[in-house]
């Protein structure tokens, strides 16, 4: 499963767009690029996932590049709910085990 | 539709017991996965179990052994516990280990183990 990079920390005014980059420059052909986020003593939640070209749902977008050494998930217009650990994981599409960084702490300011 | 479920939520225990941890998985699911997040640090993969066998292990002593039952619900448990056990434990499940899971895992909001 690929390395990921991420910053460990970031802020975000409330209503504008947080721009949250990750580089896995291992990656290999068949992994995905899957993003969950963590708040404060909760599991895990799934935001989104990808494997080459841009993808976009309710929570989020994700955009690869065409190299596919590094993406950035982007949440268009943040909330003080979306304050938590963010982590880019990549990883086969197949259940198996995933490799957590430690993320990067996204803190949305009022 | 019920997402995992994890009992129980906090537990204390002294060291040198044992703990048993419960997990039911997500309808649907028939894959689990355990693990261990230590404060301020990401999870790290315990092992994974898929049609009641464990496939997969991730660097942790024999101390650490579960269970999947057929109705895929699984069971972690962790012997002669030291105080560095103290950790999130999170259940997660996902479908089949051969991959057709389209979100990964789903995973549930954790048990709390203090080891004093």
């Amino acid at each position: 499963d690929a390395k990921t990079t991420q910053p460990p920390s970031m802020d975000c005014a409330e209503g504008r767009a947080a721009n949250l980059p990750c580089n896995h420059s291992t990656i290999s052909g068949n992994e995905y690029v899957y993003w969950y986020r963590q708040i404060h003593s909760q599991g895990p939640q799934y935001i989104i996932h990808g494997l080459k070209n841009n993808e976009t749902n309710e929570m989020a977008s994700l955009i690869i590049t065409e190299d596919r050494k590094s993406s950035t998930l982007i949440l268009p217009h943040a909330t003080l709910r979306d304050t938590a650990v963010y982590y880019c994981i990549g990883g086969r599409r197949t259940g198996n085990q995933f490799y957590f960084g430690t993320g990067t702490s996204l803190t949305v300011i009022p | 539709d019920a997402g995992v479920t994890q009992s129980p939520t906090h537990l204390i225990k002294t060291r040198g017991q044992q703990v048993t941890l419960r997990c039911s998985p997500k309808s649907g699911h028939d894959t689990v996965s355990w693990y261990q997040q230590a404060l301020g640090q990401g999870p790290q993969f315990i092992f994974q179990y898929y049609e009641e066998e464990e496939r997969q292990r991730g660097n942790f002593p024999d101390r650490f052994s579960g269970h999947q039952f057929p109705n895929y619900s699984s069971e972690l448990n962790v012997n002669a516990l030291l105080l560095g056990d103290s950790a999130l434990y999170l259940c997660a499940s996902s479908l089949g280990s051969g991959g057709r899971s389209t979100y990964g895992y789903t995973f549930g909001s954790g048990t709390r183990l203090t080891v004093v």
